[in-house]
């Protein structure tokens, strides 16, 4: 059973331009939330995806923008990118049903450096 | 707004002491807790969670923790730590909002062990 799937695992981007991450959520799961891990901070969330919709949003810009497709797997984009967006992007996916059990599963995360 | 403090952005251990790691929530209704560890260059694995019921909570590779609702903590503990146990470990809260669910993190601590 795969767990959560996240690509591409590093990538450069200059600023300016424009990011798409993605995440394929664990089998079953049909939430997937996204979070911004800076160097030596602990993650921060983006927001949450559920039935394709935006359910919540963290304190972040409209530059962050995202989607999920009707098989779950869900987009992170980023536009106008800053230094500051450099970090760990990190996907967690969850079933609406049961994630106050489990906190969600984590993928292993995207390595986004921006300069 | 809930939130999560970790005490000790590091701590430093000799390999077959006490692990303690320290984590107090804010809320005055107790959310559901979770530690997670994350190596490097990886994503978040979950160690243990504190849903309801017992108090004591035991998880993965030998760590526990106990959930004081007086104190507003949930420490991580291990009686004998190993080499293989340094990494970051981040507390995490669950905060509910009518159906929504993300995760609130502390800033993390890097548990070194020397031998």
């Amino acid at each position: 059973d795969a767990g959560v799937t996240q690509s591409p695992t590093h990538l450069i981007k200059t600023r300016g331009q424009q990011v798409t991450l993605r995440c394929s959520p664990k089998s079953g799961h049909d939430t997937v939330s996204w979070y911004q891990q800076a160097l030596g901070q602990g993650p921060q969330f983006i927001f949450q995806y559920y039935e394709e919709e935006e359910r919540q949003r963290g304190n972040f810009p409209d530059r962050f923008s995202g989607h999920q497709f009707p098989n779950y797997s869900s987009e992170l984009n980023v536009n106008a990118l800053l230094l500051g967006d450099s970090a760990l992007y990190l996907c967690a996916s969850s079933s609406a049903v049961s994630q106050h059990a489990t906190g969600g599963t984590f993928g292993s995360g995207t390595r986004l450096t921006v300069v | 707004a809930q939130s999560v403090t970790q005490l000790g952005s590091h701590v430093s251990v000799s390999e077959g002491a006490l692990v303690l790691l320290r984590c107090n929530y804010s809320s005055s209704v107790p959310p559901y807790l979770f530690w997670y560890v994350q190596y490097p260059n990886q994503g978040l694995q979950l160690l243990l969670k504190y849903t309801t019921g017992a108090t004591l909570v035991k998880g993965i590779n030998g760590f526990e923790a106990e959930f004081k609702k007086s104190e507003t903590s949930f420490h991580l503990t291990k009686p004998s730590a190993h080499m293989s146990d340094a990494a970051e470990y981040f507390c995490a809260a669950l905060e509910a909002n009518t159906g929504f669910q993300k995760l609130v993190f502390g800033t993390g601590t890097r548990l070194l062990v020397s031998p």
